[in-house]
């Protein structure tokens, strides 16, 4: 089983929609959770970074962790053309990361 | 600004060759990793290091190398070229390995 499962994409959404985004991880050890952003041909950046449970919010990005189930999500609010790309999710996993697949989203206008 | 430089961006090689990727941090992190990306498989963990002279195996460490000689850089080797390693490869760098780690823009690596 990997360490962190990623729901598989793509996504395609219009213009000022609220985009979904979640993944579940299986060790409740090293609770550190990211969430990252890759536009094509260029490498991850980060977006989010929480180690708490509940919302964390950034702008139109809220990143919310529910512990009790091992799940993180990632909402995008008022989406906009540049935020196509695609989103990783990352744990902290024993002095490593670990990566969900990401999920590709695409924000048609 | 501090930044993680990868050379080259593109590569084009031949079975059986050996590769050198350079990975170069400013960030005086002690903490490097290098991944490979593929479509279905997200980011992989290749070998990363938590200081100079240290270097670990990760999860798909088959036929690369590393060494750390020094805080900025760890160059991935691949010792004989295979088709299976066309890939992109990232580095990234930490200042702590449980928590968020900068990337470069990858290499993008073909192997024929």
């Amino acid at each position: 089983q990997k360490e962190v499962e990623q729901d598989p994409g793509p996504l395609s959404v219009p213009e000022g929609a609220i985009v979904s985004l979640n993944c579940t991880y299986s060790n409740s050890a090293f609770q550190y959770f990211m969430w990252y952003r890759q536009y094509s041909r260029k490498g991850p950046e980060l977006l989010m970074y929480t180690y708490s449970s509940g919302n964390k919010e950034d702008g139109r990005f809220t990143a919310q962790v529910d512990k009790s189930s091992k799940y993180i999500s990632l909402f995008i609010r008022d989406s906009q053309p540049s935020d196509s790309a695609t989103y990783l999710c990352a744990k902290a996993n024993d002095y490593k990361l670990s990566f969900g697949a990401g999920t590709t989203v695409t924000v048609r206008a | 600004d501090a930044e993680i430089t990868q050379s080259p961006r593109h590569k084009i090689t031949e079975t059986g060759r050996q590769v050198t990727l350079a990975c170069h941090q400013t960030w005086n992190h002690n903490n490097m990793f290098w991944y490979r990306q593929d479509l279905g498989h997200g980011l992989r963990l290749i070998h990363y290091s938590y200081g100079v002279q240290d270097t670990n195996k990760g999860e798909v460490s088959d036929g690369y190398s590393v060494s750390r000689s020094n805080t900025e850089d760890l160059p991935l080797t691949l010792e004989s070229a295979a088709s299976s390693q066309t890939s992109v490869y990232f580095c990234a760098s930490s200042e702590n390995p449980n928590q968020p780690q900068h990337f470069g823009d990858g290499t993008r690596l073909s192997i024929l």
